[in-house]
């Protein structure tokens, strides 16, 4: 049972573009969403989170969109760069339950 | 300083070895964690540790024994390696309850011939 589902599997975005990542979660006891971005070769980092009392959330060029009714929330990063290439991971998990439960990663590669 | 370290980041073993793997904190955090990250780079928790204590174990074999000797440490000891076994473990620390942001290692990439 896969809790929370993430698109696209990979994603290929010009420099300067908007790179837009998709995930799904079943379970409504969740209430924490963070994204990760991992390079090869490294751990995850997390990037930015949420919790569903906002809608959106933006740290530079990095933002956060969550449907609570939808069940759905999306990573947009805007400008994206060569350096942003990197695998990108949806995350949730409960409250004082704090283990993450991942998607299954979005490949990302800027080209120059 | 490194938050999360473990060691090694390498680890090339045969089938049917022990091996450990260490992991230490120094954030001050309360929860350690232990991530399997397979080939296809699927991560799933295995265990997590509160003050020392196992909390969380999702369906791994036994053969994958945890220990937390004090809050900044926990190590993974496997047992009687398998094929299957093959990928990168990720030790993670965070502050526990609804504190979630989780601070990951580097991973150790393990390898069963």
């Amino acid at each position: 049972q896969q809790q929370v589902k993430q698109s696209p599997q990979s994603l290929i975005v010009q420099k300067g573009g908007i790179s837009i990542i998709n995930c799904a979660y079943e379970n409504t006891a969740f209430d924490y969403f963070p994204w990760y971005q991992q390079f090869p070769g490294k751990g995850p980092a997390l990037l930015i989170a949420i919790r569903p009392d906002v809608s959106e959330k933006k740290e530079g060029r990095f933002t956060i969109s969550f449907n609570k009714s939808a069940k759905q929330f999306s990573l947009h990063i805007m400008d994206s760069q060569p350096g942003d290439s990197a695998t990108y991971f949806c995350a949730a998990s409960k409250s004082g339950y704090s283990t993450l439960t991942f998607g299954k990663g979005t490949m990302l590669l800027v080209s120059p | 300083d490194t938050a999360v370290s473990q060691t090694p980041k390498y680890l090339v073993t045969q089938m049917g070895n022990d091996k450990s793997i260490k992991c230490e904190q120094n954030l001050g955090h309360d929860t350690m964690y232990w991530y399997k990250q397979d080939s296809k780079k699927f991560l799933k928790i295995m265990f997590s540790y509160n003050n020392k204590e196992l909390i969380i174990n999702e369906t791994v074999p036994n053969r994958f024994s945890p220990k937390s000797p004090d809050k900044a440490h926990l190590n993974l000891h496997i047992n009687s390696l398998e094929l299957g076994d093959s990928a990168v473990y990720f030790c993670a620390s965070s502050q526990g309850g609804d504190r979630t942001e989780a601070f990951f290692g580097q991973g150790t990439r393990l390898t069963v011939v």
